[in-house]
């Protein structure tokens, strides 16, 4: 079954931590995409990449960075965490190219910053 | 920016109606797509409409595009309890490379 995978579901930093947030795909898609929900804001997105060592911002990229190595994995970094990224982070994967293709989606990391 | 906003945000049903939530959005698309969310999971794709299509149906859901009133609907049949979820309308816009602008959702609970 094809997946994407998202290192961890719960996660407590501290405020002014780097906090590294990964995400592997296992079916060789060219996009992936970091988006954060927030209740009543829906998915905004952060940061997404069309191939490796690619990188594009989206709507809020401000405090985070990205990096995408392989094209497996894509990694999304919050320099120095502050409260206001307390959130559910989702990763997405897909095809690339023209066409209509559907987002598969990790289970999500719900992180904390205290 | 949010692209797509769907409407009602919340909606309670009974098991065996039918359920129908709708989107609005805001600019020329290339498609439109829906996902579902199991609480504090991540989303499900569940089907995509071409700009030019106008209603398309997968099992017991039936999708209508109007792209002249940018708008949506989900039909969602014969509702069961596990049907509740949160949906959320997903907009690829024209010229926007495969790069989805999501909706705020609507919360489906489904009852007994």
């Amino acid at each position: 079954d094809v997946k994407v995978t998202q290192s961890s579901r719960y996660l407590v930093k501290r405020t002014g931590e780097k906090v590294f947030l990964e995400c592997v795909q296992d079916m060789d898609h060219e996009n992936m995409f970091w988006y954060r929900q927030d209740p009543g804001l829906g998915l905004r997105l952060i940061y997404f990449s069309y191939d490796v060592k690619m990188k594009e911002k989206g709507d809020i990229p401000e405090g985070y960075s990205v990096s995408r190595e392989k094209k497996e994995r894509f990694s999304l970094i919050l320099e120095s965490a502050s409260t206001n990224q307390t959130s559910m982070y989702l990763c997405a994967s897909s095809l690339g190219g023209v066409g209509d293709y559907g987002y598969t989606f990790g289970s999500g990391t719900r992180l904390t910053v205290v | 920016s949010q692209q797509g906003e769907e409407d009602p945000q919340a909606l309670s049903i009974q098991e065996g109606e039918n359920a129908t939530m709708n989107c609005s959005y805001k600019t020329s698309i290339n498609n439109l797509q829906w996902y579902r969310q199991n609480s504090g999971r991540g989303l499900v794709h569940l089907i995509l409409i071409r700009s030019n299509e106008r209603e398309k149906h997968s099992g017991r859901l039936r999708v209508t595009l109007d792209t002249s009133k940018k708008s949506s609907s989900l039909l969602i049949t014969a509702s069961r309890a596990a049907d509740t979820a949160s949906y959320f309308c997903a907009t690829d816009e024209a010229g926007g490379g495969n790069k989805l602008t999501f909706g705020t959702g609507t919360q489906l609970k489904v009852e007994l």
